[in-house]
């Protein structure tokens, strides 16, 4: 399957500090990708999609100055947590999709390993 | 509105079979898919379904009836490294963004 990677995998910040994460589709090019977030026991839940060289569309309640996403090339997208605060901890975890019949028959979402974020 | 439920937990015996449910109501359907999560770690994909009927990948299987609104995921055989977490995903429609909408997850313990 498709490869992705997520950077870095685990990061701890000051509140008030603003943190970006990098991900990357390693092996095919990403017309698409998704960011979540997940909370300890709870599911997955969607945050934004990017699409290469477009505004990001967010989700219901999430602050787009809040959680900035930029997904530049076709093969990263960047997400970045301004004024992180301690409620903003949790597992971030992106995921990205080619175009149909891109990377696969089922335009399968492969997800990247995430990152943990702390925010003390 | 989007409503997709899972049991919350299963248990089953090494070497078992077990067979997790998942429930949709969704505006739009354009596949359902399984993944595995194993605690800390990313999703990784098990299994896509968009037409009814049963799908098999080894160990694995997944069934679905759209008229129903049902999927289920087979595991056959099971190991001790099958205790995760298993996640059913509904695609919405491509010209609303082809999302996945996740259901709360069933966490799997397999015990000896």
């Amino acid at each position: 399957g498709a490869v992705v990677s997520q950077h870095p995998s685990r990061v701890i910040c000051k509140s008030g500090t603003s943190v970006k994460i990098e991900c990357r589709s390693l092996d095919f090019q990403a017309t698409t990708m998704f960011w979540y977030r997940q909370f300890p026991k709870q599911s997955l839940m969607l945050m934004a999609t990017s699409n290469e060289g477009s505004k990001a569309t967010y989700e219901q309640g999430v602050e787009k100055d809040k959680f900035l996403i930029n997904h530049a090339s076709l093969t990263l997208s960047t997400l970045t947590v301004t004024s992180a605060h301690p409620e903003d901890s949790s597992f971030y975890i992106c995921s990205a999709r080619g175009g149909p019949g891109e990377d696969s028959s089922t335009d399968t979402q492969y997800f990247g390993p995430g990152t943990r974020l702390t925010v003390l | 509105g989007q409503n997709i439920d899972q049991p919350t937990e299963m248990t089953a015996t090494e070497g078992a079979i077990v067979q997790i449910n998942c429930t949709y109501q969704t505006s739009g359907f354009n596949g359902l898919f399984w993944y595995q999560q194993h605690a800390g770690e990313a999703p990784t994909f098990l299994s896509y379904n968009v037409l009814d009927g049963l799908e098999e990948k080894g160990r694995f299987s997944s069934f679905l009836s759209r008229s129903k609104g049902y999927s289920y995921l087979l595991l056959k055989e099971l190991q001790m490294k099958d205790s995760a977490s298993y996640l059913c995903a509904v695609r919405g429609r491509w010209n609303q963004g082809g999302k996945l909408i996740f259901g709360q997850g069933t966490e799997l313990s397999v015990k000896p």
